[in-house]
């Protein structure tokens, strides 16, 4: 089967904990997202990368840091959270060629509380 | 900074309506436009998209760029319940890797 993958589905922590959440996409492609879900359903991109690359870095607190080991893998994690970080977090994937950009295809999500 | 505003944010229409969803852009030289279409508890995923002025149409769905208005849109022809979802429109520049997203429009199809 090939899709984008993430794990856990949903993660429940306390302020000041440290999370970690995994993507894995399937499609070949070579280029990886995240994106913040907000309550109100708004989507904001996080990071891009480009075969391993860091490629955007939006205005996002420096307690999150994305990892990449590879083009089908990319990680997300949060040193010490705070209550705003409860959100569904998507890792997204697309492919970009001459044409420009692409369609995304996102996991499932994975749904952050933070008590 | 890209802006992309959508309306209406919500939309209730009978079972077999024409439904119009719309997005206003803010940066002339984007060049990639899309809607996406997310069910409750889902992840979303793509609808349509286009690179250039005009319509495109794939079965119940059309969707129709103005880039001299900033302004993009999706038609949904004979409303289906099934079609009840958040539609969220995206912009995206060739050359870059950001994708900004607008509020959405919720639609509420009703039998």
């Amino acid at each position: 089967e090939t899709a984008v993958f993430q794990t856990p589905n949903y993660h429940v922590t306390q302020v000041g904990n440290e999370v970690s959440f995994n993507c894995k996409q399937t499609l070949g492609h070579d280029t990886m997202y995240w994106y913040k879900q907000d309550s109100k359903k708004l989507l904001k991109i996080m990071f891009s990368y480009n075969n391993k690359q860091l490629i955007v870095n939006e205005t996002v607190p420096r307690r999150f840091s994305p990892q990449s080991s590879d083009k089908a893998h990319l990680n997300l994690r949060i040193k010490s959270v705070e209550p705003e970080d409860s959100a569904v977090y998507l890792c997204a994937s697309s492919v970009r060629d001459w044409g420009g950009s692409y369609e995304q295809y996102f996991g499932p999500g994975t749904r952050l509380t933070v008590l | 900074q890209q802006k992309v505003q959508q309306s209406p944010e919500s939309l209730i229409v009978p079972e077999g309506a024409m439904t119009s969803l719309n997005c206003t852009f803010s940066d002339s030289a984007s060049q990639y436009f899309a809607w996406y279409r997310q069910h409750s508890g889902k992840a979303p995923k793509a609808l349509m998209s286009i690179f250039s002025n005009g319509e495109k149409e794939e079965g119940r769905f059309t969707i129709h760029l103005n880039k001299a208005s900033l302004h993009f849109s999706l038609h949904i022809r004979d409303s289906q319940p099934s079609d009840s979802a958040l539609y969220l429109c995206a912009v995206s520049n060739t050359g870059n890797y950001k994708y900004v997203f607008g509020a959405g429009t919720r639609l509420k199809v009703i039998a």
